[in-house]
């Protein structure tokens, strides 16, 4: 049962434009919400995050937005830039600060030229 | 500071042969979790261990799976006997407590196991 879903694996965006991942999940107790980037031979390293009580949170370039009543999250990147290109994770868990993530399967994303 | 270390970086090993992951956290970090990347699942966390004292192994797959965590510095990830379906990445990631929670892992480059 995978509660954490990424339903596109893979996604090709042309630099300069927006980059937008999306992520559904289906436990309704999930209180916080993160996004981890990884690069080829790396682990994955935390991008941002977002608590339940709010529905945006920004950093830089990356925005998260989060939709409860449709249980769906979205990373938007603006503009993308090459060095963007890397596997995404959604992540969720029960609590802010809790141990225990779930993770979705990952998005592929490639900036081109 | 040299991270959270993993070895080997790449296993290859036959069918019902025993495999040993290892893994060497942050000093100072007390939380050391185990995680499985696979294509359909993405993600998987299978063990984690606060102050060296396993927590939580509901996502170990099945008794052929075993974990320990002997000292703050040390943790290795057992399989045996392996079978191809255990093929997979797996990384291993350490954090203090208290913290900014999943914020403050720090995962290893991972160690990547092909059982033929």
């Amino acid at each position: 049962d995978q509660q954490v879903k990424q339903n596109s694996p893979s996604l090709s965006v042309q630099e300069g434009r927006i980059s937008i991942l999306n992520c559904d999940y289906t436990n309704s107790m999930f209180d916080y919400f993160l996004w981890y980037k990884k690069y080829p031979a790396e682990g994955p390293t935390f991008l941002i995050s977002i608590s339940s009580i709010k529905d945006k949170n920004e950093d830089g370039r990356f925005t998260v937005f989060l939709n409860k009543s449709a249980k769906h999250l979205s990373l938007h990147i603006v503009p993308s830039q090459p060095g963007d290109s890397a596997v995404y994770f959604c992540a969720a868990s029960l609590i802010q600060g809790a141990q225990k993530l779930v993770f979705g399967q990952g998005t592929r994303l490639t900036i081109n030229p | 500071d040299a991270g959270v270390i993993q070895s080997p970086r790449h296993e290859v090993t036959e069918m019902g042969q025993e495999v040993t992951l290892r893994c060497k956290p942050i000093s100072g970090h007390n939380s050391l979790f185990w995680y499985r990347q696979t294509m359909m699942r993405g993600l998987e966390l299978l063990i984690y261990f606060n102050n060296n004292v396993p927590i939580d192994d509901s996502g170990m797959p099945e008794d052929r799976f075993s974990a320990k965590m002997p000292n703050a510095s040390f943790s290795t990830l057992k399989i045996q006997p392996s079978e191809p379906r255990d093929s997979a990445v797996y990384f291993c990631a350490s954090s203090f407590r208290p913290d900014r929670g999943p914020k403050g892992y720090t995962f290893g480059s991972g160690t990547r196991l092909t059982v033929v």
